[in-house]
């Protein structure tokens, strides 16, 4: 059974002070590993997709990361429209062909 | 225009009655997905549909049915609400043309309460 474990369940930071969200994972086969961005009252939004360990993507103040465990998302010098919930998902090889989510970070830019 | 649009927003019911989530989408995608979200539980998969004719339960499916009326519709229905059906219902689209490249696109959701 896929798993995926999201830590801290939320973060409160200061704006400019950087800090990593972490995404540990466990699936059979893994097809992709998805960080989506979540507002309140909102659906997901799609911020990055990996797939295969050592890969990086970055996008504005973000910075996603992936090994052979687990993923990171970095946050550099972060703003107060960063604060969201961030999601982190897993498609497998086996199985289903939905995503299996972590509960998310709940992150939090106080001006 | 949203290209993946759900209805409604916001939906109040009794125990026992019959209701019908829908999702509609402009993306021209072959795919799509009913989630739920609880508090501390996270989405969770309910149906998925790879096309009109290919429909698959998920993790979480039973108390649910779903339909796939064209390409582009997707409805999600509970046969009997029961209270512990409250949650936040998404649906989401992905083209299988892109391959391992499969990226699910939401909707905004769909605020459930069974009273």
């Amino acid at each position: 059974e896929d798993q995926v474990t999201q830590s801290p369940e939320a973060l409160r930071l200061q704006e400019g002070e950087s800090s990593s969200l972490n995404c540990s994972y466990t699936v059979s086969g893994l097809r992709g590993l998805f960080w989506y961005r979540q507002d309140p009252g909102k659906g997901p939004e799609f911020l990055f997709t990996l797939y295969s360990a050592g890969e990086e993507k970055e996008k504005e103040r973000l910075k996603a990361t992936l090994t052979k465990k687990e993923s990171f998302l970095h946050i550099t010098a972060p703003k107060p429209e960063d604060s969201a919930t961030y999601l982190c998902a897993v498609r497998s090889g086996g199985g289903a062909d939905g995503l299996t989510f972590g509960k998310g970070t709940h992150l939090i830019i106080q001006p | 225009d949203a290209d993946v649009t759900q209805t409604p927003r916001n939906r109040i019911t009794k125990t026992g009655k019959r209701i019908m989530l829908e999702c509609s989408q402009t993306k021209g995608h072959d795919r799509m997905y009913w989630y739920r979200q609880d508090p501390g539980l996270g989405l969770r998969l309910i149906y998925y549909s790879f096309d009109v004719k290919d429909i698959n339960k998920g993790e979480i499916s039973d108390g649910y049915s779903v339909s796939r009326q064209a390409q582009a519709k997707f409805s999600l229905s509970l046969e009997s609400a029961i209270p512990n059906q409250t949650a936040l219902y998404f649906c989401a689209t992905s083209d299988s043309r892109q391959g391992t490249k499969n990226i699910q696109y939401f909707g905004a959701g769909t605020r459930l309460s069974v009273l």
